[in-house]
């Protein structure tokens, strides 16, 4: 019973790398969704995907790529990480055909960028 | 535009004691509310949540909240605190159709002395 798996959880960049968030949802959930979460800012929407093919920018989208690749993953890019991207990751999932389900979130992927 | 307001950033209270937890939403039409918690390390689980009906609601680990329309209020409350309970709370306020985004706040950090 995996739910939603994120990986690595754990990542130290330079600035300017670039990397690739993998998260992976095995509860056949249409909708994803990938937040970041900053001390005092709460969690904050950087891009989200509604189903298969589609993906839209949320709060915080600048820096950042998404791709659905099917209806289990959807991965975030950095293209050129920045100091500012230092933060913990989390990707959820949620079915939408019901707006009162919860979102089912990864563990979370910590990363710093020195 | 839905936002939510967690007033309070840190909360310490002693084992044993009752807990309250503030939050307060801005919502054009009936709120969809919810409390999540997010254990260290982890993502962030479903408390409880509501949408119409009985306004006191209970959820897991013996945690319930009272939504106060006239007061624009949603707050979080348990009898009695347990060592265990030390976490980040966050309540989020969702929107109905579409794609489903839910805002959260800020979160709250409850510490827990013995």
């Amino acid at each position: 019973n995996a739910g939603v798996t994120q990986t690595p959880k754990f990542q130290v960049l330079k600035t300017g790398q670039s990397m690739t968030l993998q998260c992976a949802q095995d509860m056949n959930h249409n909708s994803m969704y990938w937040y970041r979460q900053d001390p005092g800012m709460g969690l904050r929407l950087i891009y989200y995907s509604a189903s298969e093919g589609t993906t839209d920018k949320g709060e915080v989208p600048n820096g950042y790529n998404v791709s659905r690749l099917n209806k289990r993953e959807f991965s975030l890019r950095l293209e050129s990480a920045a100091p500012s991207q230092t933060s913990v990751y989390f990707c959820a999932s949620k079915s939408p055909e019901n707006f009162l389900l919860p979102l089912h979130f990864g563990n979370g992927t910590r990363l710093t960028v020195t | 535009a839905q936002s939510v307001t967690q007033p309070d950033i840190h909360i310490t209270v002693s084992e044993g004691a009752s807990l309250e937890l503030r939050c307060n939403y801005s919502y054009g039409a009936t709120p969809y509310l919810f409390w999540y918690v997010q254990s260290p390390g982890q993502g962030l689980q479903l408390l409880l949540k509501y949408f119409s009906g009985d306004t006191l609601v209970q959820g897991i680990k013996g945690f319930e909240a009272e939504f106060k329309r006239s007061q624009s209020s949603f707050n979080l409350r348990k009898p009695s605190v347990h060592w265990s309970d030390a976490a980040e709370y966050f309540c989020a306020v969702g929107a109905s159709g579409g794609s489903y985004i839910p805002t959260f706040g800020r979160g709250t950090s409850l510490i827990v002395h013995p």
